[in-house]
């Protein structure tokens, strides 16, 4: 079974940061990958599809990039509201893998 | 609107089965490119894909959790029920159900989860 790991587990930062998190499959694996952001007792909600495409509504400021094994996720400028866990998905032959998650906080 | 909830114990004892109920609004399980499914979540810790049921009434598990799983769904009552056997402490967690849609083209299916439940807390306790 694919592998994904994050990178890094955490990260503290700043509101008006540029943050980036990384996702590496431990296969190479095609453009079918998602970002999806969680915040505490709350559903996760997805961002990111098709590794680079946005979903409906998710604020430009969120970008995704890249291509199996690595994937990443932008967030070009950090707004209050972006204080989440962070995960990548992957799918592959109609099953599914996610990350471990990525922690942004102040 | 589509809408998903979860419905069952709340508590369980080792060794017993769960059966968790999503019944959901909105969509028909049987649309093309439509998929229901489960994903859990224990306290603290990271998602976990369990089963997912496609529009074409294929089936898909966790390869770990292969054989303790079973979907199936009810068109007629808008519900898809996953059943787990022999349940641990460790299975504690949150349970939600999923809309998956496929955003894939060209024939290449992208599956991603796109509506969520509110989840349901699942303790394994005896």
């Amino acid at each position: 079974a694919i592998q994904l790991t994050q990178s890094p587990s955490s990260l503290s930062a700043s509101v008006g940061d540029r943050v980036t998190i990384t996702c590496r499959a431990s296969q190479g694996i095609s453009s079918a990958f998602a970002w999806y952001q969680q915040k505490p007792g709350k559903a996760p909600k997805l961002l990111i599809y098709g590794a680079s495409t946005l979903e409906s509504g998710v604020p430009s400021r969120f970008s995704g990039d890249g291509s199996g094994p690595d994937f990443t996720l932008t967030i070009s400028s950090l707004q209050p509201e972006d204080f989440a866990t962070y995960y990548c998905q992957q799918f592959n032959s109609y099953l599914f893998t996610f990350g471990p998650g990525t922690k942004v906080d102040i | 609107q589509i809408t998903l909830k979860e419905s069952g114990p709340t508590l369980v004892k080792p060794t017993q089965t769960l059966t968790l109920t999503c019944t959901f609004a909105g969509f028909s399980v049987n649309s093309n490119g439509v998929s229901v499914g489960w994903i859990r979540q224990p306290p603290g810790k990271a998602l976990e894909w369990l089963a997912l049921l496609y529009w074409d009434d294929d089936k898909r598990y966790s390869p770990s959790l292969k054989s303790r799983l079973t979907i199936t769904k009810d068109t007629s009552k808008n519900q898809v029920v996953l059943t787990m056997t022999n349940m641990d402490p460790v299975d504690t967690g949150t349970y939600y159900c999923v809309h998956s849609s496929d955003y894939g083209s060209l024939g290449a299916p992208q599956y991603y989860f796109d509506y969520w439940g509110q989840g349901t807390l699942v303790t394994v306790s005896s």
